[in-house]
């Protein structure tokens, strides 16, 4: 399994642009790199998917540098409600039931 | 709304009750899943269905029963818990088990065994 690392917690002011960055060193060829959004008690919810190089909607955008190893979540000009739980994940390849959640990356945002 | 409903919100039960957790998508999916999160760990799969049939059973106890009566329905069957298992348990949905589509979660069960 591809296994991610991503910082434990950050901390950001409301207005700023946070970039999350995720390693997957032994990410397979096939495999694409997913990020979701966790407030409490609720479900995580899709936030951007990527293969390579940066894909753009309209709440963030994803940086996969050319060797796929790793990659950032970028959230611009961030407010008090996206403080959550940021997951990173890679799916093993050709199986989305092997997803493999981590521990995320707890995002407080403050004034 | 999410697309994917889960029933009930929470749920208190002891030890030796028999309850169900029900969830339903509404997104026309072929797979659906069971995750369990705990406080202070990674969300834990569970079970996966796709187009009704088993297709993943990561180790779990059989304490807990799936059921997945068609591609929009999927339950969990709890009997004789530990109050360990309390927990939020997650369901999602996706287009494919076999492919990098992306999950839909509901907004969970939170389940305290007493």
């Amino acid at each position: 399994l591809a296994k991610t690392t991503q910082p434990i917690s950050m901390d950001s002011y409301e207005g700023q642009e946070v970039n999350i960055t995720c390693s997957h060193n032994n990410i397979a060829t096939n495999d694409y790199i997913t990020w979701y959004q966790q407030f409490p008690s609720q479900g995580p919810r899709f936030i951007i998917q990527g293969y390579k190089t940066k894909v753009t909607n309209e709440v963030a955008s994803l940086f996969i540098p050319a060797d796929r190893k790793s990659s950032t979540l970028s959230l611009p000009r961030v407010s008090l409600s996206d403080t959550a739980v940021y997951y990173c994940l890679v799916s093993l390849t050709g199986t989305a039931s092997k997803l493999t959640f981590g521990t995320g990356t707890r995002l407080q945002v403050t004034l | 709304e999410t697309g994917v409903t889960q029933t009930p919100r929470h749920l208190v039960m002891g030890m030796t009750n028999k309850k169900s957790l029900k969830c339903e998508q509404h997104l026309g999916h072929n797979a659906m899943y069971w995750y369990k999160q705990s406080a202070k760990k990674p969300l834990e799969l569970m079970f996966v269905y796709s187009l009704e049939e088993r297709v993943e059973n990561n180790s779990v106890p059989s304490r807990f029963s799936p059921e997945c009566p068609n591609s929009s329905h999927l339950f969990l069957h709890l009997h004789t818990l530990q109050p360990e298992d309390s927990a939020l348990y997650l369901c999602a949905s996706s287009s494919s088990a076999r492919s990098n589509s992306p999950l839909h979660f509901g907004n969970g069960t939170r389940l305290t065994v007493t």
